[in-house]
């Protein structure tokens, strides 16, 4: 079956643009993660969804990010008036309801350069 | 808040030999452990989970065992294989509050032919 798949793989921009990451996540899970991984760093939490409500936005850096999901499927996170500190790379993970065990399953990544 | 440390940064072994991989973490009130496999541009592969309740996990090659108590995993791999080479993750995920998974910063690995 098909796993997480986020779009583009790759995304160069100019410092101020706003760019928009997809992330789609595996059929039927509720449960939907940004997580964002820097060079040199280890990856941090964004933001968590559950169905297409955010409990947890904890990890948002700053006003000039936010994300949404719809349909309980596809989500988008979006970064307006980009920096280059917004340069990493973007993963998306992804939780089967009812899945006691937590186990996150997580997809190819969005590299993002800000110039 | 949490924090998880993986050591060593980087290992080089020669191909054919057991190694052993460190996470530690702070607070021991966790609800499981992950370990993950990330190739060079790729995303993350999950390996072994972990529950809080379990001591240790097996696939193939590789064991991971858990010790909460102590803030503790271990990643063994036996009979390395120059494919092992990537970098490997561990990650936490706590028993309340944060849904979330903590990671470490990983060991990235080389396993010479």
């Amino acid at each position: 079956g098909a796993g997480v798949s986020q779009s583009p793989s790759n995304k160069v921009t100019e410092k101020g643009k706003d760019v928009e990451l997809r992330c789609d996540p595996i059929s039927g899970h509720t449960a939907l993660y940004w997580y964002r991984q820097s060079l040199g760093q280890g990856l941090e939490f964004l933001i968590y969804f559950q169905g297409n409500s955010a409990p947890d936005k904890s990890g948002l850096p700053s006003d000039r990010f936010s994300a949404e999901r719809t349909g309980g499927s596809v989500s988008t996170l979006t970064i307006q008036r980009t920096q280059q500190e917004d340069s990493a790379v973007y993963l998306c993970a992804s939780r089967r309801a009812g899945e006691t065990r937590g186990e996150q399953f997580f997809g190819p990544g969005t590299r993002l350069t800000v110039l | 808040k949490q924090e998880v440390t993986q050591i060593p940064a980087a290992l080089s072994v020669p191909e054919g030999e057991n190694l052993v991989l460190n996470c530690s973490f702070t607070d021991s009130a966790i609800y499981n452990l992950q370990w993950f496999r990330q190739d060079p541009g790729k995303g993350l592969t999950s390996l072994l989970l972990i529950q809080s309740s379990q001591r240790e996990q097996t696939s193939g090659r590789l064991n991971a065992s858990l010790d909460k108590s102590s803030g503790r995993s271990t990643l063994y791999i036996a009979a390395s294989q120059p494919g092992d080479s990537a970098t490997y993750l561990c990650a936490v995920k706590e028993r309340t509050g944060a849904n979330n998974l903590f990671f470490g910063t990983g060991t990235r690995l080389t396993v010479i032919p």
